[in-house]
């Protein structure tokens, strides 16, 4: 079974300049996270769905990041104009859903993207 | 103070030796907790999850504590591939489905 697929892996830019990153999930998990991971922390949420829906994004910068989950599948987090301080590693998860009890997530490898 | 707290480390420890991390966790309406393993640039990946009566796995044993909110893990003969970082999550059912992860511990085995 195909695991969750993120693209582009690296991406350099300057800053001002956007920048969008691609998830598809694990086939039938209706639950997708977008996380940020700095160099020695933990991954902090920015997002997650559920199916279509945007069901938390208390933690993402709505003044330039933006994300996108439209048929309910695979997912785009979009930063514009990205800064010095956007350099991390954006992950993507997903899960089968919440229903209560434990909700495994399983990452994909990530985009690391450097702002110069 | 942050949600989900580790202690960074780095854990310096001999191969075979037996060596354990706590992850001490804020909100008492947490429900779900979890052990991940991250090796240098890459994914954290699953490594258990985490459950009221304690679980093991081979070498690996997690336990919890809800009355003083941490959860344990310790890994016993550790081999040299045992080398990684240790992130704890801890699930609020306040606000179901979000997990919150610690920022690891960092383990090292030596020869």
């Amino acid at each position: 079974e195909a695991g969750v697929v993120q693209s582009p892996r690296y991406k350099i830019i300057e800053k001002k300049q956007p920048v969008a990153f691609w998830c598809n999930p694990i086939s039938g998990h209706n639950t997708l996270y977008w996380y940020r991971q700095n160099l020695g922390q933990g991954p902090e949420l920015l997002i997650r769905y559920e199916n279509e829906e945007a069901v938390d994004d208390s933690q993402l910068p709505k003044d330039r990041f933006s994300a996108e989950r439209l048929k309910g599948v695979d997912s785009t987090l979009k930063i514009q104009p990205a800064e010095l301080g956007d350099s991390a590693v954006y992950l993507c998860a997903s899960s089968l859903g919440w229903s209560g009890g434990t909700d495994t997530q399983y990452f994909g490898p990530g985009t690391r993207l450097t702002v110069l | 103070r942050k949600e989900v707290e580790q202690d960074p480390g780095p854990f310096n420890v001999p191969e075979g030796a037996t060596v354990a991390f706590n992850c001490t966790y804020s909100n008492s309406a947490s429900q779900s907790f979890f052990w991940y393993r991250q090796d240098c640039r890459k994914e954290p990946k699953l490594l258990m999850s985490v459950y009221s009566s304690g679980n093991e796995d081979g070498r690996f044993t997690a336990q919890l504590n809800r009355a003083s909110q941490y959860i344990s893990l310790l890994i016993r003969d550790s081999k040299l591939s045992d080398s990684a970082t240790y992130l704890c999550a801890v699930t609020f059912n306040t606000n179901a489905g979000k997990s919150t992860f610690g920022d690891g511990t960092t383990l090292t085995v030596k020869p």
